[in-house]
């Protein structure tokens, strides 16, 4: 039992790139949610999912999409990444009313 | 919808000394409340609950009460160790009138304990 993970851990972008953040659970979750992580600001929802084949906006979804094609998987993606962009991602999945984190993406746009 | 008012960071102690991290919330209804705790290089990991006035959540020492009156959720530890240098982030949970059941978060304390 892996719980959530994600893949990348690390990666740097130049500005304009593209590039997709994989998320991945194995513990049969509908919800599941994209955070993303700044200094002094704890962390903001991005985008969020009820189940398979559903997404949503949360706080700060500008400049980013999401994919729930399979239960288990939750993508988010950077269409053409910004500086603004460079942060920790954390992806969550929950279970009635506790949220189980992955380990984070640190992300670096320049 | 929800919000937060987490005591600011940093706190720094010596190891055996008390800890108190404040949290007061806003929200719609009656939240389940949380603590959650990152340490360094990892994810969030949640550290305890309550999910109803007056329970107490309590788990690797530390303790937070649920009080409707005062809206807080103030975490407790008695002796703290060198192992519990991390973030701590408040965050009560509960619909709000969404259907997605949204956490929030505080902007996080940052604690350091010296042996």
């Amino acid at each position: 039992n892996a719980g959530v993970t994600q893949t990348p851990k690390f990666r740097v972008l130049k500005t304009g790139q593209s590039m997709t953040l994989l998320c991945a659970q194995d513990m049969n979750h509908e919800y599941m949610y994209w955070y993303r992580q700044d200094p002094g600001m704890g962390l903001r929802l991005i985008h969020y999912s009820v189940g398979e084949g559903t997404t949503a906006k949360g706080e700060v979804p500008d400049g980013y999409n999401v994919s729930r094609l399979k239960k288990q998987n939750f993508l988010l993606g950077l269409e053409s990444a910004a500086p603004s962009q460079t942060s920790v991602y954390f992806c969550a999945s929950r279970f009635l009313v506790a949220q189980f984190f992955g380990p984070g993406t640190r992300l670096t746009v320049l | 919808g929800n919000s937060v008012t987490q005591m600011e960071g940093p706190v720094t102690l010596s190891e055996e000394a008390f800890l108190t991290i404040n949290c007061t919330y806003t929200a719609t209804g009656y939240p389940s409340l949380f603590w959650y705790v990152q340490y360094p290089g990892e994810g969030l990991q949640l550290l305890l609950k309550a999910t109803k006035a007056d329970d107490k959540g309590s788990n690797k020492g530390f303790e937070a009460t649920y009080r409707k009156e005062t809206t807080s959720f103030h975490l407790e530890k008695g002796s703290v160790q060198v192992s519990d240098s991390a973030v701590y982030f408040c965050a009560p949970f509960g619909a709000g009138g969404t259907s997605y059941g949204k956490l929030t978060f505080g902007q996080g304390t940052i604690l350091t304990v010296h042996p």
